[in-house]
């Protein structure tokens, strides 16, 4: 198993320029979630898809961000237009949720998004 | 909403030293993860807590549940090198979503 695929691994960009950041997660999880890192505030989650819907995007922080899956193997998060403030690592994870709980989420490497 | 707090922030020690990581949640959590994440690495999912009081262990680490299941530690006995890394705990309280503590970034000097 290749486990989640993120890409790119790095992306540097100028402020206002639109960002697309890619996931594909491990086959036959059925969640997906999106984090942002920074030292500043640490692991935030964006928004959180199960079975291809998005059920919890109080994480994203302003009309800027959006994210779509539009099938059980692809996902994207697109920032337009990109700000300075946007720079972290972007982390994708996966996970089988069946039943109550979460379970274990599988991370992806990370995008390590800068904005200038 | 849930907050998670994690403490200390930082924790430098010697090898060989014990180390203690404690997360505490501002509401009860139905259940709580911890991961570690070396450095320029992504988190990896270390076990999951769910019972009140519940204590577990993998090798050198001891991953223990409050009575409360508002509050939760990780012990690493004798650590090594190859402990160094951030670890964070990350409750669950609703089934939406995992919150994440701040982590400790544990460093290991031989």
């Amino acid at each position: 198993d290749a486990g989640v695929i993120q890409s790119p691994r790095h992306e540097v960009t100028e402020m206002g320029q639109e960002v697309t950041l890619r996931c594909k997660p491990i086959s036959g999880h059925n969640s997906l979630f999106w984090y942002r890192q920074t030292m500043m505030r640490g692991l935030e989650l964006l928004i959180y898809f199960n079975n291809n819907v998005p059920i919890d995007d109080s994480g994203m922080p302003e009309d800027r961000f959006s994210a779509k899956m539009p099938n059980a193997s692809f996902s994207t998060l697109k920032i337009q237009p990109s700000e300075p403030r946007d720079s972290a690592v972007y982390f994708c994870a996966s996970s089988l949720i069946l039943g109550t709980g979460l379970g274990e989420q599988y991370f992806g490497p990370g995008t390590r998004l800068t904005v200038t | 909403g849930q907050q998670v707090m994690q403490i200390p922030q930082y924790q430098h020690v010697q090898e060989g030293e014990d180390f203690t990581t404690y997360c505490n949640s501002s509401t009860t959590l139905s259940n709580i993860q911890w991961y570690k994440q070396r450095p320029g690495g992504h988190p990896v999912f270390l076990i999951q807590l769910v019972k009140s009081g519940e204590v577990k262990k993998q090798k050198r680490l001891t991953f223990q549940f409050g009575e409360a299941k508002k509050n939760s530690s990780l012990h690493i006995t004798a650590t090594q090198t190859t402990d160094v890394g951030t670890y964070f705990c990350a409750g669950e309280d609703s089934g939406y979503a995992l919150n994440f503590g701040k982590g400790t970034s544990l460093l290991v000097t031989p």
